[in-house]
Order: structure tokens, then C-alpha cells, then sequence
């Protein structure tokens, strides 16, 4: 089955960090560029990170660039999102979303994970 | 950046009823747009791509629409299970997802 589970998610406050994992199985990773994709509560849906396949490219949106890093590997079936400077305004549900097609192509999304909650509050 | 703009926000219906949302993008962007379905407390799942592309497995008679800067996900005939929130994204440059449209029972 193709499957992607985040983990990693907690309570830490302003200013701490947090490294989030998303482990992949049922397909072969390396091929496949990823995503990071949040969620405030009751919110709608925000584009975070985005890394090809090779590690090649990274995109960041501006909301979190200078303080998110994503990144992979690939024997490990892996894929991270370390947060640093976490604000208030970065809580929420944290997704890691496949491409649909392989290769780096900027697609849409085919396969999700459950999602691992992020509360940043003193 | 690329801005989506979604309507209605919310949409109330009935089993049978035909729904239509809306997604306008602030620029053109051909057909890169995805149509995703969301449940309460679960994952969105890909229900179009490439503007009016089926992914494998969402039922036919959801359909979607439009090129440039128009764009439209129809339901044919709402059915109980179709009850959920959808989200737009276009995905010319980088990623933008629009607002979100509830579609609750009327």
C-alpha cells in the first residue's frame, strides 16, 4: 500500500524548534519530489516546501523561508521539515504530500499523510 | 505570486442537487489546476488534475473545468458521501490552494 506518516508534531514554544519526519513505503521514494503542507485550525490549506526528487531544487513559500528546511533521504525513505523560530501563527496540522508524477515536474498532490499537529504556545 | 480566489465559501445543498465551485486565479495558468476533497479530521485526497482530469477512482460524476484563469468543479448529483470541504490549487508556479468551499447539507 502506498502510504506517507508524519510524525514529530507537539506542543513547543515561541522561539523553540521542532523537526517533523514523513516516513514513505509501498512506492519508490527517491523518484518522487515531496511537499510539506500546513493547516491552521479551521483554515484552509497553505503550500509550505517543496523538494525534487534528487534533492536538486527546494522552494520554499515566504511565510517560512529562513526558518523551515526540508529535506530527504532517500535510503531512508524519508523526508524532514526542520522548523526553527516558531511562531504562533505556525501552528497547525503539518501534511507531507507526494507529486503525482515522478521526476521533478511541480505537480499536483496524489498521495497524502494523516498529518501531525504543531501548537506553538507558551 | 499566484492568488486563487474560491466561492462560494460555503454552499448549502441536497442529496441530488447539482453543485458548482469556482476558482479564479490572479493569473493565467493554462490548466495547472487540482481539485482536492477534504473530510473533517482526515487528508485531502486528489479528485481532479490538469484542470478536468479524473484521478483513479473519484466517481464520475464529479467533473471539473476551465482554462486560463476560470476554473470549475461540478458535482452532477450530490450524494451523502460527497459532504465535505474542497480546495483548489493551482500548481503553474509554485503552489497556491484557494480558500476552501464547505458544502454542508441545506
Amino acid at each position: 500500500e502506498v502510504q506517507l506518516v508524519e510524525s514529530g508534531g507537539g506542543l513547543v514554544k515561541p522561539g523553540g524548534s521542532l523537526r517533523l519526519s514523513c516516513t514513505a513505503s509501498g512506492f519508490t521514494f527517491s523518484s518522487y519530489s515531496m511537499n510539506w503542507v500546513r493547516q491552521a485550525p479551521g483554515k484552509g490549506l497553505e503550500w509550505i516546501s517543496f523538494i525534487s526528487h534528487s534533492n536538486k531544487y527546494i522552494y520554499d513559500a515566504d511565510s517560512v523561508r529562513g526558518r523551515f528546511i526540508i529535506s530527504r533521504d532517500n535510503a531512508k525513505n524519508s523526508l524532514y521539515l526542520q522548523m526553527n523560530s516558531l511562531r504562533a501563527e505556525d501552528t497547525a496540522v503539518y501534511y507531507c504530500a507526494r507529486d503525482q508524477r515522478e521526476g521533478f515536474r511541480g505537480d499536483a498532490f496524489d498521495i497524502w499523510g494523516r498529518g501531525t499537529l504543531v501548537i506553538v504556545s507558551s | 505570486d499566484i492568488q486563487m480566489t474560491q466561492s462560494p465559501s460555503t454552499l448549502s445543498a441536497s442529496v441530488g442537487d447539482r453543485v458548482t465551485i469556482t476558482c479564479r486565479a490572479s493569473h493565467n495558468i493554462t490548466n495547472w489546476v487540482a481539485w482536492y476533497q477534504q473530510k473533517p479530521g482526515k487528508a485531502p485526497r486528489l479528485l481532479i488534475y490538469r484542470a478536468s482530469n479524473l484521478e483513479s477512482g473519484v466517481p464520475s460524476r464529479i467533473s471539473g473545468s476551465g482554462s486560463g484563469t476560470e476554473f470549475t468543479l461540478t458535482i452532477s448529483s450530490l450524494q451523502p458521501d460527497d459532504f465535505a470541504t474542497y480546495h483548489c490549487q493551482q500548481y503553474s508556479s509554485l503552489w497556491t490552494f484557494g480558500q476552501g468551499t464547505k458544502v454542508e447539507v441545506k
